[in-house]
């Protein structure tokens, strides 16, 4: 069975700090890998994807894969209030065309 | 630069009543998939399209109909609404390939 899991939060960080996201998953075929940030009313958008291991940076954003541990993470460097959101790490495994699979999100609240 | 267009916003059925659930993509993707996302248990894929004229079962198909009309539409019917089915509605589109997908803003339904 796919399985994706990821701490519910809410995880408070203060304003400029570092907001760390993590993720694992089930399913050793699983093949790429996302980031998706959602606002209170509105629908996911992606932020990140990743399909090999290492670290992979846009802006302030790090996303970071280890497949051998199944383990996925999302770095926020100064964080700023409006990175408060819910984020989701979805999964796709090789060969599926049957879509993502997510997990359930992470509360993120930045304290100004 | 419409990208995935969902249609109504919001629906407040009676039970029993039926009503169908539409979406058009402009970004050439040959999957599509319908998602409801309810609190706690993240975002559940219901169907999905691979290509034109191909539909599957996602994890949570009962209750639920879909048609692939065209390359660019994709709409899921309820055909005898219940209270359970009470959520909001998500519609995506995707590559296969790369594995991401990009969401339309989200159907509110209301089933009394």
């Amino acid at each position: 069975q796919k399985e994706v899991e990821q701490n519910s939060g809410p995880l408070s960080v203060p304003e400029g700090a570092i907001a760390s996201l993590n993720c694992t998953y089930s399913d050793r075929v699983s093949q790429s890998f996302f980031w998706y940030r959602q606002y209170s009313g509105k629908s996911p958008e992606l932020i990140m994807s990743i399909y090999s291991n290492g670290d992979k940076e846009d802006g302030r954003f790090t996303a970071q894969l280890n497949k051998a541990s199944q383990y996925v993470s999302l770095l926020i460097r100064d964080s700023q209030p409006s990175d408060s959101a819910t984020y989701l790490c979805a999964v796709k495994r090789r060969g599926g065309a049957d879509g993502l699979t997510f997990g359930k999100g992470t509360h993120l609240i930045i304290q100004p | 630069n419409a990208g995935v267009t969902q249609t109504p916003k919001f629906q407040v059925l009676k039970t029993g009543q039926s009503m169908t659930l539409q979406c058009a993509q402009d970004m050439n993707h040959n999957s599509m998939y319908w998602y409801r996302q309810d609190p706690g248990m993240g975002l559940r894929l219901i169907y999905y399209s691979a290509s034109e004229g191909t539909t599957d079962k996602g994890e949570v198909p009962n209750g639920y109909n879909v048609s692939r009309l065209n390359k660019r539409e994709f709409s899921l019917r309820l055909e005898s609404a219940a209270p359970s089915q009470t959520s909001v509605y998500f519609c995506a589109s995707g590559s296969e390939t790369l594995g991401e997908a990009f969401f339309g803003q989200g159907t509110r339904l209301t089933v009394v």
